[in-house]
């Protein structure tokens, strides 16, 4: 089975200030890894995806994510934080070619001040 | 091009009520699946629909059904509502491999 832990319930940053979003997750077979950003009464929209090839992934709004096979982590990071990055961040794993279903995390609050 | 559209926005029911709520993939996408969203938690899976069947099935109760139509669109049903079903339904759909795309859910309280 497969899951997902997100470290930090709520990060709370200054403007203009660097950010590190960590998530966990657990499989006995290789894995495809996602980041979501959910605003508030919206739905979820793709940040960015490790499905292979280079460990370091790019992805929208100046966001990028390392995933670390020995460590199973993939965590998010932000060099410059804006005000409106303020969402809820859900890290998500499936795994390739296997059930289809897969599994989020509880979501990480990324609170942004001025 | 249209993303994922769902409807309704909003929606309040009653205890034992049934609930439908709808779901219209991206052009070009012929899977769909819908999760629930509980406030502070992140989507559990319900189930997953690909050529009109049920390919998928979360930890769900039979309350919970669905439908995928030729056109791909989809419908998420649930029977004799109970509180614990307040949640904010979503509703995302892919092509493969992998990469879904969300759409903004339905909102569903339960009084």
């Amino acid at each position: 089975a497969q899951s997902v832990t997100q470290l930090d319930s709520q990060v709370p940053v200054f403007e203009e200030a660097p950010v590190e979003l960590r998530c966990n997750y657990s499989s006995s077979v290789s894995v495809y890894l996602f980041w979501y950003v959910q605003y508030p009464n919206q739905g979820l929209q793709l940040l960015l995806k490790y499905l292979s090839g280079s460990t370091l992934v790019k992805g929208i709004n100046g966001f990028e994510a390392e995933f670390n096979k020995s460590q199973t982590s993939f965590h998010l990071r932000k060099p410059s934080v804006h005000i409106s990055d303020t969402a809820e961040y859900f890290c998500a794993v499936r795994t390739p070619g296997g059930s289809y279903i897969p599994t989020f995390g509880r979501g990480t609050s990324l609170i942004v001040h001025p | 091009d249209a993303g994922v559209t769902q409807s309704p926005t909003h929606l309040i029911k009653t205890r034992g009520q049934q609930v439908t709520l709808r779901c219209s993939p991206k052009s070009g996408h012929d899977t769909v699946s819908w999760y629930q969203q509980a406030l502070g938690q992140g989507p559990q899976f319900i189930f997953q629909y690909y050529e009109e069947e049920e390919r998928q099935r979360g930890n769900f109760p039979d309350r919970f059904s669905g439908h995928q139509f030729p056109n791909y669109s989809s419908e998420l049903n649930v029977n004799a509502l109970l509180l614990g079903d307040s949640a904010l339904y979503l509703c995302a759909s892919e092509t493969g491999p992998a990469t879904q795309y969300f759409g903004p859910g339905t909102r569903l309280t339960v009084l």
